[in-house]
Order: C-alpha cells, then sequence, then structure tokens
C-alpha cells in the first residue's frame, strides 16, 4: 500500500518570500501525482497534477512541483508567496497500473504566509 | 458549471442515530469517491463507485456505513449508530471517463455529541 509523507506540518513564511513543501512517496511504481489546497472549512482544489512527460509542472499561480522518480519526491515550490497562500496543501498519490483510482493522501502542510 | 455538491454542510447528531449524507457530482463524471477528513489529518479513502458499481471499500469502510449510487447520477453515504468517533468532514469528489483527477465538494461535516 501507498503513502505518502510530509514532514512538514507547518511552514511559517514572510511575504513575497520563496517557499518549498516537501512531499515523499513510498513506492516506485508507476504513480501519478497531485497538489491539493484547502482553505478553512472548504473542500479540495486540485492545484497541480503530474501524469506523464515533463517532470516539472505548474499551476496558474505560480507554484510548480517536480517529480523526481528516484527520489521519490513531489516537493511544491512558489519563488514568492502572498498573502493568499495561507491554506493548507495535501500532496497524494494514485497508483497508474493498479486499476485503482483511490487517493493516498499525505497528513498535510499548513502554510502561513506572514505580512 | 457546477462543481461537486453536498448536502448538508453541516450535521449535529446524537449518539446512536442514523445520518445520511447526498453527493452530487459534476454532470458527466462516471467514477464518484467518498472519502474522511479527521481533525490534523489528510482525506482517507472510503469507497468509490464507477457509474452504479460500487467497486472499491475501504476496511475503514465499517458495517455501519452503506454508500449508494443507485442511478449512476447522485450518491447517499448512510452511517448507522453513529459513533462519536465518526466525527469527521466527510468528502465527496467525482472524475470524468477520460481522466483521473478528482475533483472535490466542500464536505460534510459531522460532528456525533
Amino acid at each position: 500500500a501507498q503513502s505518502v509523507t510530509q514532514l512538514d506540518s507547518q511552514v511559517p513564511v514572510f511575504e513575497e518570500a520563496p517557499v518549498e513543501l516537501r512531499c515523499n512517496y513510498s513506492s516506485s511504481v508507476s504513480v501519478y501525482l497531485f497538489w491539493y489546497v484547502q482553505y478553512p472549512n472548504q473542500g479540495l482544489q486540485l492545484l497541480l497534477k503530474y501524469l506523464s512527460g515533463s517532470t516539472l509542472v505548474e499551476s496558474i499561480n505560480g507554484f510548480e512541483a517536480e517529480f523526481n522518480k528516484s527520489q521519490t519526491s513531489f516537493h511544491l515550490r512558489k519563488p514568492s508567496v502572498h498573502i493568499s497562500d495561507t491554506a493548507e496543501y495535501f500532496c497524494a498519490v494514485m497508483d497508474s497500473g493498479a486499476g485503482s483510482y483511490q487517493l493516498t493522501f499525505g497528513k498535510g502542510t499548513k502554510l502561513s504566509v506572514i505580512p | 458549471d457546477t462543481g461537486v455538491s453536498q448536502d448538508p454542510r453541516h450535521k449535529i447528531t446524537k449518539r446512536g442515530q442514523n445520518v445520511t449524507f447526498r453527493c452530487d457530482p459534476i454532470s458527466e463524471h462516471n467514477r464518484l469517491y467518498w472519502y474522511r477528513q479527521t481533525l490534523g489529518q489528510g482525506p482517507e479513502f472510503l469507497t468509490y463507485f464507477q457509474n452504479e458499481a460500487q467497486l472499491e471499500k475501504s476496511r475503514l469502510l465499517s458495517d455501519r456505513f452503506s454508500a449508494e449510487r443507485p442511478k449512476g447520477s447522485f450518491s447517499t453515504l448512510e452511517i448507522q449508530r453513529t459513533e462519536q468517533g465518526d466525527s469527521a468532514m466527510y468528502l465527496c469528489a467525482s472524475s470524468p471517463r477520460d481522466g483521473v483527477e478528482a475533483f472535490f465538494g466542500q464536505g460534510t461535516r459531522l460532528t456525533v455529541v
């Protein structure tokens, strides 16, 4: 069974500073990888995804993540954060070859952007 | 285009009562999922439907839990004889036929007192 580790439960960062949220998953089988963002009392919104092709994927609001198969990682980065980026971020993995569409999530990282 | 809709948004119930939640997926999405999220944790998979067929069930889904998707459109999740440990956010998601990404609703927050 897959597992996802998000090492940092909370990350405070000053506005306009860069940030990296780390994500590692357990298995080296073929996977699809996702980052979701959750605002207070809201559901999850898909931020970006890796399915195949280029290992660097980007979102429309300036986030990017890089799939590293050898390190089984999918870290999320942003070069300059805004106050509006304050939220909880979840990394998730899906086995691409198992015929299952089940997502396994990490415990989440709370990003707090300080003015 | 409306997103995934869940009803109710909040439910407070007494221990031992039965509760039922509804999920309306995005139109034309043939896969529907239920997840549970407790405080400080990521969502955990409960069950998954492809059209009206329930194809996967987590061992987290005890006998007190039942989910249906009778016509392959909306789905219901029922919890019988609720316990305090059932208090959580219940999230529904759907996926299109030609994609794998899941689109989530805003969730139903259940509090068992």
